[in-house]
């Protein structure tokens, strides 16, 4: 089956930038939808469609994917975006499977 | 606002079946363009899919639960719902359920709604 891969942790500065990778084989022809979770809560869409915002998402969140990596990235964090992200794909080689990535814990420092 | 909220037993005994009940309100679970779904998260780890159904009853499942689980759909009241049998300890998790937006139309969606989720223990 597919495999995410993401780094355990990240941490940054207040006001630098954080980058949240997420490797899998040929990811880049694959959507990547990335998941933003904070202690005791409900998961909640940060990045869909691997560059897309939903609505009432900061721009400072912005995402890519080519290859084999995806990558979402925030720019001037801020407290606020301390949190675990999970990066998510659907893997299509038979009936649909979602998976996720194992989730990297972003420490704002 | 659409809003989900998943009902079910906070404890269930080893070998049982886990049953849990998603309503949706502030939208129809009848609508084209949705699938919905259950994730669940054990105690510090991360999280893992279990399956999706469409409100005609059409559905997927992860194939590493596919045999323990089946996923159901009642339109009239709004609510799909998630069985789980034989369960383990291995199963204990928070339990949520989250509507999977098919925005481009075939099956790559977001999950872009969720409930709150809910804790289920396997104990004796």
């Amino acid at each position: 089956s597919y495999v995410l891969t993401q780094p355990p942790s990240v941490s940054v500065a207040p006001g630098k930038t954080a980058r949240i990778t997420c490797g899998g084989n040929n990811i880049g022809s694959k959507s990547v939808h990335w998941y933003q979770q904070k202690p005791g809560q409900a998961p909640v869409l940060v990045i869909y469609y691997d560059s897309d915002r939903p609505s009432g998402i900061p721009e400072r969140f912005s995402g890519s994917n080519s290859g084999n990596t995806a990558t979402l990235t925030i720019s001037r964090v801020e407290a606020g975006d301390e949190a675990d992200y999970y990066c998510q794909v659907w893997d299509s080689s038979s009936d649909p499977l979602g998976v996720f990535g194992g989730g990297t814990k972003l420490t704002v420092l | 606002q659409l809003q989900l909220q998943e009902s079910g037993p906070g404890l269930v005994k080893p070998s049982e079946t886990l049953s849990l009940t998603c309503t949706v309100s502030g939208g129809s679970i009848s609508s084209s363009s949705y699938y919905w779904g259950w994730i669940r998260q054990p105690p510090g780890k991360g999280l893992e899919w279990i399956g999706s159904i469409y409100y005609s009853g059409s559905t997927y499942y992860n194939p590493s639960l596919k045999s323990r689980v089946t996923i159901s759909v009642d339109t009239s009241k709004n609510q799909f719902s998630l069985k789980l049998s034989s369960v383990t300890a291995a199963d204990t998790a928070v339990y949520y359920c989250a509507r999977h937006n098919l925005i481009y139309g075939d099956y790559d969606p977001v999950l872009d709604y969720w409930g709150q989720g809910t804790l289920v223990t396997v104990s004796s």
